[in-house]
């Protein structure tokens, strides 16, 4: 099933902080994840993404673990800056002939300066 | 270079109209095309999905319809809408990049509102 249907929490960080925006997806068969940020009244923007044979990767400031044992997704965003507040969504991708992307239910994040 | 251009940007239309939102793309062939649904602070519900010119798999019962009448087209349909239609419409396209890895773009959105 899909994630939705859910009001989103927001995480509250100081400019200069670290962030982490937690995942939980729902399909044991996905093999590929991918995170967005979408800002207000715009489509989502691609940040990073992972193959389920990586349990980490790292791209400019922003880092994503992969734990799927417990499926879980993390994204740490290093030295967090105003322009870094949005909604941040986890997806997975169905690995079927659809590879439809599910996505997570997602989280607001505020940068207070 | 590939694109995706979805439109119109907003619409207000009374409870009952029709509608129809269209989206193209450019610079690719035979992509999978998705429709997404986003309510107000809230995620993305995936609405339909498209594999092929007209295939169209359903992800949830709805008041709405699809149709990928081109490779490279795919429109939104309704013939009466609801208030509860209301919400920022996505559509996106995807193709393989990678072994195993698809690569996915978004259009820039139809916000509708019903009243």
């Amino acid at each position: 099933g899909e994630s939705v249907g859910l009001h989103l929490p927001t995480l509250s960080v100081q400019e200069g902080d670290n962030s982490i925006i937690n995942c939980a997806y729902s399909n044991s068969a996905s093999d590929y994840f991918i995170w967005y940020k979408q800002e207000s009244g715009k489509g989502p923007q691609f940040i990073i993404d992972i193959r389920s044979n990586m349990d980490k990767r790292q791209g400019q400031r922003v880092t994503v673990l992969l734990n799927k044992t417990v499926k879980h997704l993390s994204l740490q965003i290093a030295a967090t800056q105003p322009g870094d507040s949005a909604v941040y969504f986890c997806a997975e991708i169905w690995m079927d002939s659809s590879y439809k992307l599910i996505f997570g239910s997602g989280t607001r994040l505020l940068v207070r300066p | 270079s590939q694109t995706i251009h979805q439109w119109p940007a907003t619409l207000v239309q009374p409870v009952g109209s029709p509608l129809s939102l269209e989206c193209t793309v450019e610079g690719t062939s035979n992509p999978n095309l998705y429709w997404y649904r986003q309510a107000a602070g809230r995620g993305l519900q995936l609405l339909f999905y498209s594999v092929g010119i007209g295939q169209i798999s359903s992800e949830v019962p709805q008041n709405l319809s699809a149709s990928r009448p081109q490779d490279r087209q795919f429109i939104l349909s309704s013939k009466k809408l609801l208030l509860s239609d209301s919400g920022f419409y996505l559509c996106a396209w995807s193709v393989p990049i990678l072994q195993g890895m698809q690569g996915y773009t978004f259009g820039s959105g139809t916000r509708l509102t019903v009243v």
